[in-house]
């Protein structure tokens, strides 16, 4: 059972728009602006694709975008690509036992 | 930046093992170090965190491993440390360490990762 709550799977055609949330509790995502999203391929290493709700690192194209209401975030993909089908893990700082709590991960799949 | 994990393997039950990180590309001891774990099928688990030099190297750990696990790092070889102490046949995952974009905050998120390594705790 993961913390922080997300939808199993994903899908969208190329060019076209997905959301993917990330559902926690005042004690994590509505506590703090400490949200992280990772990308992750098969049999690779998770990738940071925005931090601290919205920030992006470099080399991340800006299709990937993030942002927070109360108690849950959210990652929006526009303009899909083939690459883009992955996992996706939320995670978030947290005020509880342990700092950082993670979502059981989203699969995209481009159609 | 380069972070390579080494040291896992097959385990018993009960036994210990100690991870290593070795990193390059960048000044170690101006990074904290965070070490994460994923479970087959399972999306990454945090595990704990060490500051940098100037901080003294303090830890930080979650709680479903405090007590067994413990985090050290050599600045002067640049690499991080994973004591993993009386395994569990759950402890099996790939783990991986994480570079720290500060010194200090526990709440500052990770960068670059390492490629992670394969630690599969059965009899």
């Amino acid at each position: 059972q993961s913390a922080l709550t997300q939808p199993a799977s994903v899908s969208g055609s190329p060019g076209q728009s997905i959301t993917i949330s990330c559902t926690g509790t005042s004690s994590d995502i509505g506590e703090f602006t400490y949200v992280s999203w990772y990308q992750q391929h098969p049999g690779k290493a998770p990738k940071v694709m925005i931090y601290e709700v919205l920030r992006r690192p470099s080399g991340v194209p800006d299709r990937f975008s993030g942002s927070k209401s109360g108690n849950t975030a959210s990652l929006t993909i526009s303009g899909l690509q083939a690459e883009d089908e992955a996992d996706y893990y939320c995670s978030s700082y947290s005020s509880t036992s342990t700092p950082w709590v993670f979502g059981g991960g989203t699969k995209l799949t481009v159609l | 930046v380069q972070l390579v994990e080494s040291g896992g393997g097959l385990v018993e039950p009960g036994r210990s093992l100690r991870l290593s990180c070795t990193t390059s590309g960048f000044t170690f001891g101006d990074y904290a170090l965070t070490w994460f774990r994923q479970a087959p099928g399972k999306g990454p688990e945090w595990l704990g965190f060490i500051r940098g030099a100037a901080y003294y190297g303090t830890t930080e750990y979650a709680a479903s491993v405090k007590g067994r696990f413990t985090i050290s790092r050599d600045d002067s070889k640049g690499i991080g440390y994973l004591q993993m102490n009386s395994l569990r046949t759950e402890d099996t995952a790939v783990y991986y360490c994480a570079r720290c974009v500060d010194v200090y905050r526990v709440w500052a998120p990770v960068d670059h990762w390492g490629q992670g390594t394969l630690v599969t705790v059965s009899s």
